[in-house]
């Protein structure tokens, strides 16, 4: 089974710039989630799809950062405009939704905002 | 308000000998406990889960006690092998958090070391 591809793996941007992260998750897993893991912290959830529908976005920082979910199967998350403590490396994972099944992690983008 | 804690941010132990990795948490609607592991540059690994209905769960070279009183658990592993050093983070589930939609809470994780 094919795992959870991110793209890009790196990138640098100057503050206020925007950018874009791709994720595709494993076929047939209905949940997906956006992880913003900030150095030396464990992962924190920015916002959680099942199918197509946002269940949950509540630590989304809506004023600059935006994502879909298109089709319920790839999922992009934005930045507009960055900001320094933005530089993280942002996860995208998927799951059956099952209790205890665990998800699925992607190798993450790792962003630097200088 | 940190739900899940990992109070340890590193350990090192000796090639065979056990690796025991501690987590407490405060919610105490927390009904499923993981843990991950994360090599650098890769993103984590499922490990290992236990649901709160049981205290210990084994796989392995892996088990994880869970103690609901104290609301603590751990993840033991024997015996340890250098390639099992790696960032470990414990996470919980809340049923409550989304209706059928498990979000997880992570701790901070916690760098093993195992030395050849």
């Amino acid at each position: 089974e094919a795992g959870v591809a991110q793209s890009p793996r790196y990138k640098i941007i100057e503050k206020r710039q925007s950018v874009a992260f791709w994720c595709n998750p494993i076929s047939g897993h209905a949940t997906l989630y956006w992880y913003q893991q900030i150095l030396g912290q464990g992962p924190k959830l920015l916002i959680q799809f099942q199918n197509n529908g946002v269940v949950d976005d509540s630590q989304l920082p809506k004023d600059r950062f935006s994502a879909e979910r298109l089709k319920g199967v790839d999922s992009t998350l934005k930045i507009q405009p960055a900001k320094l403590e933005d530089s993280a490396v942002y996860l995208c994972a998927s799951s059956l939704n099952r209790q205890g099944y665990g998800y699925t992690f992607g190798s993450g983008t790792r962003l630097t905002v200088v | 308000d940190q739900q899940v804690k990992q109070n340890s941010p590193s350990l090192s132990v000796q090639e065979g000998r056990i690796s025991i990795l501690n987590c407490d948490y405060t919610n105490s609607m927390f009904d499923y406990f993981l843990w991950y592991k994360k090599y650098p540059a890769e993103g984590p690994t499922f490990l290992i889960s236990i649901s709160s209905i049981k205290d210990k769960n084994e796989d392995g070279r892996f088990t994880v006690f869970l103690n609901k009183s104290a609301k603590h658990l751990s993840l033991h592993i024997v015996p340890s092998q250098p390639g099992d050093s790696a960032v470990y983070f414990c996470a919980a589930s809340d049923p409550h958090s989304g209706g059928s939609n498990y979000k997880l809470t992570f701790g901070k994780g916690t760098l093993l070391t195992v030395n050849p």
